[in-house]
C-alpha cells in the first residue's frame, strides 16, 4: 500500500528558513508534489519533483531523492503569510491508473 | 470567475437525508476528483474520474456515489447521510497526462446532525 509521513506541526521565526520533510512508501512512483492550504481555504499547488534534485520557485524550493523515498519543502525568508498547512502528495500508478495520494499535512506557524 | 466552483458552500443536513454536492469547472480538464478533509487526516480521495465514461473508487468510497454529467460537471452524492460524514469536501481537477498539478474548488463544509 501507500503511506506518507510528514511532521504534524512546525514553528519557525519570521525571516528564517524552515524545512518540511516527507517520506513515502509506494509502488509505481512518479513524483512528489507540495500543496499549501491556509485555514479555511483550498489547497494550492506549490511544486512538483519527478526527478531527483532541487526545484526552486522564488522563496520555495522542493527536493526529491527517489532512492531514499524522501523529499522536503524548503521555505526561505519566512513571512507571516506563510503560516499554513503544507501537504506532500505522491503521484503513482495504482491499478493501472495514475493518481495522487496526500499526506496528512504539516501545520507551519510563523512567529514574529 | 473561479475556475472550479462548488455548491453549496455550506450545508447542514439530518441523518438519513440524501444530499448532493456539485462541482463545475471551466478549465477544460478531463480529470476530476472528490476529496474529504478531516482534521489530522489530510485529504482522502473518495472518487475520481478521468473522463465522462471513466469513474473509479478512491480509498473511502463507501457511503458515497458520483455522477459525471459532462466534462465540466462532477457530482458527489450521500445517499443516506450519517454524522461521521461531517467534513470539508473538495472537488479538484487536473489536465492529465504528465501533469501532476491539481486545481481545487473552494470546498463544501457539510454537517450531518
Amino acid at each position: 500500500g501507500q503511506s506518507l509521513e510528514q511532521p504534524s506541526e512546525v514553528t519557525a521565526v519570521e525571516g528564517a528558513i524552515v524545512q518540511i520533510n516527507c517520506t513515502y512508501q509506494t509502488s509505481g512512483f512518479y513524483g512528489l508534489s507540495w500543496y499549501q492550504q491556509h485555514d479555511g481555504g483550498a489547497p494550492t499547488f506549490l511544486s512538483y519533483n519527478g526527478l531527483d534534485g532541487l526545484e526552486e520557485t522564488g522563496r520555495f524550493s522542493s527536493f526529491l531523492s527517489r532512492s531514499d523515498s524522501y523529499g522536503y519543502l524548503l521555505l526561505q525568508e519566512l513571512q507571516m503569510k506563510d503560516s499554513a498547512s503544507y501537504f506532500c502528495a505522491v503521484r503513482d500508478r495504482v491499478g493501472g491508473y495514475q493518481k495522487v495520494t496526500f499526506g496528512t499535512g504539516t501545520k507551519l506557524q510563523v512567529i514574529p | 470567475d473561479a475556475d472550479v466552483t462548488q455548491t453549496p458552500r455550506n450545508r447542514i443536513t439530518k441523518t438519513g437525508k440524501r444530499i448532493m454536492l456539485e462541482c463545475s469547472q471551466t478549465k477544460g480538464h478531463d480529470r476530476m476528483y472528490w476529496y474529504r478533509q478531516d482534521p489530522g487526516l489530510g485529504l482522502r480521495l473518495i472518487y475520481y474520474s478521468f473522463d465522462v465514461k471513466d469513474i473509479n473508487k478512491g480509498e473511502i468510497s463507501d457511503g458515497y456515489s458520483v455522477s459525471r454529467q459532462a466534462q465540466a460537471k462532477f457530482s458527489l452524492s450521500l445517499e443516506s447521510a450519517i454524522p461521521n460524514q461531517t467534513a470539508l469536501y473538495f472537488c479538484a481537477t487536473s489536465p492529465g497526462g504528465t501533469s501532476s498539478e491539481q486545481y481545487f474548488g473552494p470546498g463544501t463544509r457539510l454537517t450531518v446532525t
